[in-house]
């Protein structure tokens, strides 16, 4: 039930695509929904988050749509890049407890020029 | 803009050994974090360390693992006998607290255990 499970495993789009990552979770519990991106050799990096209380929120190039009744949200990368190339992770949090977070198994992107 | 500090970038040691992994928070948050990552695996939470104890800790982070926050600053992980699986990405988050819920992660450590 703490499983956050995150499709494809791997994507490749063109460059100005759109660049569609979904995940799903169990645990209704679940109140605070972020995504990393995430270099070789790096650190993950927070992108963008959304809470529950929203289905959809947006930062530029980068939206989080949320649909609470299915558990499912995803991100949406619009006109990507080549520098988009890197990995992501969904997560999940629950705000009541001291905030540990539980990671998606990550999608490999691979924008081509 | 400030950011997660983690020393060494690579730690390379025997099986058996005890090791330190350190980390320098951002300076005015008051949740501190450790993860794992294996290579080409996902992220796994180990413990999270509050008002100087552990809040909470995964079936990962077992009797050779222990915290500390010696002095204002400073956060870290030692591994009292590694053993070659915990070879990993070591990565140190914080988070403001409050209702702030970022977490921010260092560069991590590369543990190397041979």
């Amino acid at each position: 039930q703490q499983q956050v499970k995150q499709s494809p495993q791997s994507l490749i789009v063109q460059k100005g695509g759109i660049s569609i990552i979904n995940c799903a979770y169990e645990n209704t519990a679940f109140d605070y929904f972020p995504w990393y991106q995430q270099f070789p050799g790096k650190g993950p990096a927070l992108l963008i988050a959304i809470r529950p209380d929203v289905s959809e929120k947006k930062e530029g190039r980068f939206t989080i749509s949320f649909n609470k009744s299915a558990k499912q949200f995803s991100l949406h990368i619009m006109d990507s890049q080549p520098g988009d190339s890197a990995t992501y992770f969904c997560a999940a949090l629950f705000q009541g407890g001291y905030s540990t977070l539980t990671f998606g198994k990550g999608t490999m992107l691979l924008v081509s020029p | 803009e400030p950011e997660v500090t983690q020393t060494p970038s690579h730690q390379v040691t025997q099986m058996g050994q005890e090791v330190i992994l350190r980390c320098v928070p951002i300076s005015n948050h008051l949740y501190f974090y450790w993860y794992r990552q294996i290579l080409g695996q996902k992220v796994e939470f180990l413990v999270s360390f509050y008002n100087n104890e552990i809040s909470e800790k995964s079936e990962i982070f077992d009797d050779q693992f222990s915290v500390e926050r010696p002095d204002g600053s400073n956060f870290t992980l030692k591994i009292r006998s590694t053993k070659l699986e915990d070879s990993a990405m070591y990565f140190c988050a914080s988070n403001e607290g409050g209702f702030r819920y970022e977490q921010y992660f260092g560069p991590g450590t590369r543990l190397t255990v041979t």
